[in-house]
């Protein structure tokens, strides 16, 4: 099945550095979302995007919908040892009344203290 | 206000038996859709229920299927089980308010299915 482009594919940080991941798609999406999964878990949305060029916060996340509408990021500031865990985009392309998610390989952060 | 509740948790099944797993949605959401998450081929959309109808379906062979009820809860069979088919089963609902498409998805905490 379809996979969206994400990386990095890992990353292991310092507690208190900034993280910055990107998705890449080949095709335009409507909508970007940001989840973030911890294991054996469901994914938990952090940032929803809906407009090309929207840039978006939710406390120390950003994250920004890509002007072409095939891209976008998601930046983490001040990481903190509870921001580990894999964190993936995901792009929807709505299609009349029916609309699914594709989803991203997964960014695993790993923090150190 | 009580999230998406996914039953069972975990499951263990044989070969070719078949499975049924439940997704009770978000109070007032009326969009399913259901996911299966592996480790080789990540996040993959297998179909999506709305107003009781299927309105979108993934690439997966027709051993699995779904439903949704009149109170938005929804069902996913399998049939004819295979070792491959272990995963992680995803539900998640959304709002999908009449004129607006873009609402967000929010997720359960998923079924492991073990295929033995």
């Amino acid at each position: 099945g379809q996979q969206l482009n994400q990386s990095p594919q890992s990353m292991f940080i310092q507690e208190g550095e900034d993280v910055s991941m990107n998705c890449t798609s080949s095709s335009i999406f409507n909508t970007w979302l940001w989840y973030k999964q911890d294991p054996g878990e469901g994914p938990v949305l952090l940032i929803a995007l809906y407009k090309a060029g929207e840039l978006t916060s939710n406390g120390r996340l950003t994250a920004q919908f890509g002007i072409t509408r095939k891209d976008s990021f998601l930046n983490i500031s001040a990481s903190i040892p509870s921001d580990v865990g894999i964190y993936f985009c995901a792009g929807r392309a709505t299609l009349g009344t029916a609309s699914k998610l594709t989803f991203g390989t997964g960014t695993r952060l790993q923090v150190t203290l | 206000k009580a999230g998406v509740t996914q039953t069972p948790r975990y499951l263990i099944k044989t070969r070719g038996q078949q499975v049924t797993l439940s997704c009770s949605p978000i109070s007032g959401h009326r969009s399913v859709s259901w996911y299966q998450q592996t480790p080789g081929q990540g996040l993959q959309f297998l179909f999506e229920y709305f107003s009781e109808t299927q309105r979108n379906k993934g690439n997966f062979p027709g051993r699995f299927s779904g439903r949704q009820f009149s109170n938005s809860r929804s069902e996913m069979n399998v049939s004819t089980l295979e070792l491959g088919d272990s995963a992680l089963y995803l539900c998640a609902s959304s709002r999908r308010d009449r004129g607006s498409l873009n609402t967000e998805a929010f997720f359960g905490q998923g079924t492991r299915l073990t295929v033995v």
